[in-house]
């Protein structure tokens, strides 16, 4: 499976400010994703970083708060925005393989808390 | 809304016995199965996969599908303490839907 390096790997950040969160593979993946796990809670998914397009985005989660770019097949970015205190939770980069049916692998996970 | 369910435990087991951690799901059309380990503070770690039904077996790990059921099952075999740890059951559907995570067992293996 790919090496996935996340970073930072976690940080404490003032209300009303943004995190941007980075995400490499170590090869060229088509399928990334973002996920959040809020404490004590499962993975839900935030969005599909698509390269080249514009993020698809699962419900309750939208651009303006969750910004996500992927400018090539081994490297995104999701920003937290505006960040409140809800926001604190572990953010994950994800890969899979060729097509959405397959398992995904993760990086470290980047820890955040909004104080 | 496509569910995946699991007993979120505790579950206690004494070192050396069988682990058996559970999972149903909502989506019959459901194609893919897999078991994630969690340990503390860590990211999931993809452990089994199931795509048929029956048993699967990969050393100490048996995973179980039973698609009629919508049931799918992870066994661990002669448990350590080291396999101590939250498993996430996660399920994709049909039509080429994102992994749906169920909340995870945590299982804590007793020397």
């Amino acid at each position: 499976s790919a090496v996935i390096s996340q970073k930072p790997s976690r940080d404490i950040c003032q209300r009303g400010t943004s995190l941007t969160i980075q995400c490499q593979v170590d090869s060229q993946v088509t399928m990334m994703f973002w996920y959040r796990q809020q404490p004590g809670q499962s993975l839900t998914l935030i969005a599909t970083a698509n390269q080249g397009s514009e993020a698809t985005y699962e419900s309750g989660f939208v651009i303006d708060k969750f910004p996500i770019s992927r400018p090539n097949l081994t490297f995104s970015t999701l920003t937290v925005s505006n960040m409140s205190p809800e926001d604190s939770s572990i953010y994950l980069c994800s890969v899979g393989r060729a097509a959405m049916n397959t398992e995904a692998f993760f990086g470290q996970g980047t820890r955040l808390t909004v104080v | 809304q496509k569910e995946v369910e699991q007993n979120s435990g505790p579950l206690s087991v004494p070192e050396g016995a069988i682990a058996s951690l559970n999972c149903t799901y909502s989506d019959r059309g459901s194609q893919s199965f897999f078991w994630y380990r969690q340990y503390s503070g860590k990211s999931p770690e993809l452990i089994m996969s199931i795509y048929s039904n029956g048993d699967k077996e990969d050393g100490r790990f048996t995973a179980q599908l039973n698609k009629a059921s919508q049931y799918v099952s992870l066994l661990i075999r002669d448990s350590q303490p080291s396999d101590s740890a939250t498993y996430l059951c996660a399920v994709i559907g049909a039509g080429n839907t994102p992994l749906v995570f169920g909340k995870g067992t945590r299982l804590s293996v007793i020397a």
